[in-house]
Parts: C-alpha cells; structure tokens; sequence
C-alpha cells in the first residue's frame, strides 16, 4: 500500500472551513484514495472516497490534483462534532487489500 | 443487521486468561477484517478473511493470536494467554468484495480489552 503523509493536527473554529492535505508520492495506477474519520471509543467512519477530480458528497469533498500524489479533504463549516481524527488512506480496489492507517490528522473545532 | 457489531463493548480479564471477541459483519460482505488500536495510536491490521479463501493472517502478532469466520459471516478473534500489551481496542471491519468492489471498510464500534 502507497505510504500517506498528513499533518498531525488542525486547529479550527465553528464555521470555517477545514482543509487536510494528504501526500502520497507512489500512488499506483488502480489506487483509490479514502479518507475515514474516527471519533475517540469508536471504530473509523468512512467519509469519501475518490480516484481522481473531485469528489463530493453531503459530507466533505475531495480534491485530487492531475498527478494523483495528494489529494485534500475538504470540510465546509465545521461544527464542534467534527473534531475527530481524520485518516487518509490508498489502495488498489482489488478483494485482499488490507488498510495501513497511518496516525492521522487530530482535527480540534473550537467555539 | 445495519451496521458491523461487536461484542462485547468492554473486555477486562488477567494476565494469562484467554479472551473471545465476536465480530458479525454486515450482512452480505463477504470481507471481514480484524485490526486494533492501542491508545492514541493508528490501526494495526491482524487477519483478513475474504470467501472461502485462506486467511491472511500476516497482520497477527504472536501465535496466541487466532481468528476464524464460520459459515462466511460471524468471526470470533481469540487471544491465549493474554499479556498487559494486549491491551486495546480491537476493531472488525467488513466490505463487500464482489467485482469493481473498491477500499471502502465498515467498521464496528470495537472491544476495549484491558489486561491487568
């Protein structure tokens, strides 16, 4: 699985918008790039999930560059709940591939 | 069911005990995974089992780590002799792996297991 880099921690407020880049220079060609977001005491969320442009949805949208070696989530108005822990993942879509979560992004969403 | 479930929510045992945890996927995901997480830390992958396929088991970290999935839904994750570093939180995960099938895991709310 294509190693990810992504910041260890973002600060934000209620309503402003919250964006997570995340890097992952050898992306393979059948790779798709997730992202899952993990309140504390529960398991990871599945939030989005795309392979290249943009994707959205009633959640978030992702953003991925031409090249593929980053991607970024975006969260439009983030509330209080949001804060989490954000993870961004690739891999191929091919039956046996098992996730390698890295440490993720701790997201705090302040009043 | 809607959703992967776990059971139970909270495990705590004593050093040397052997311990059960029970996943049950969602139904009709053929893909189940097993991972922990210890405090603060990312998810550790341990087994997978997809079909009737053999198990990928490259993830478990000592033979006291066994797992097995019967009938291809319900799996039970066993742990002999469990030691304090065992203590975690164990996640399940399912996916539905039939063709064009892409990454996306289900999770269920985990087994917080504590070895004193």
């Amino acid at each position: 699985l294509a190693k990810t880099t992504q910041p260890i921690s973002m600060d934000s407020y209620e309503g402003q918008e919250v964006n997570i880049t995340c890097s992952h220079n050898n992306i393979a060609t059948n790779d798709y790039i997730t992202w899952y977001q993990q309140f504390p005491s529960q398991g990871p969320r599945f939030i989005i999930q795309g392979y290249k442009t943009k994707v959205t949805n009633e959640v978030a949208s992702l953003f991925i560059p031409a090249d593929r070696k980053s991607s970024t989530l975006s969260l439009p108005r983030v509330s209080l709940s949001d804060t989490a822990v954000y993870y961004c993942l690739v891999g191929a879509g091919a039956a046996g591939n098992k996730l390698t979560f890295g440490g993720g992004t701790r997201v705090l969403v302040k009043p | 069911g809607a959703g992967v479930s776990q059971s139970p929510s909270n495990k705590v045992t004593e050093k040397g005990k052997d311990v059960e945890l029970r996943c049950d996927p969602i139904s009709g995901h053929t893909a189940l995974y097993w991972y922990r997480q210890s405090l603060g830390q990312g998810l550790e992958f341990l087994i997978y089992f997809q079909g009737n396929s053999a198990p990928d088991k490259s993830g478990l970290p000592s033979d006291r780590f066994s797992a097995e999935r019967t009938g291809g839904s319900v799996s039970t994750l066993t742990i002999q002799r469990t030691q304090q570093e065992d203590s975690a939180v164990y996640l399940c995960a399912s996916r539905w792996a039939g063709t064009g099938g892409t990454d996306t895991q289900y999770f269920g709310p985990g087994t917080r297991l504590t070895v004193l």
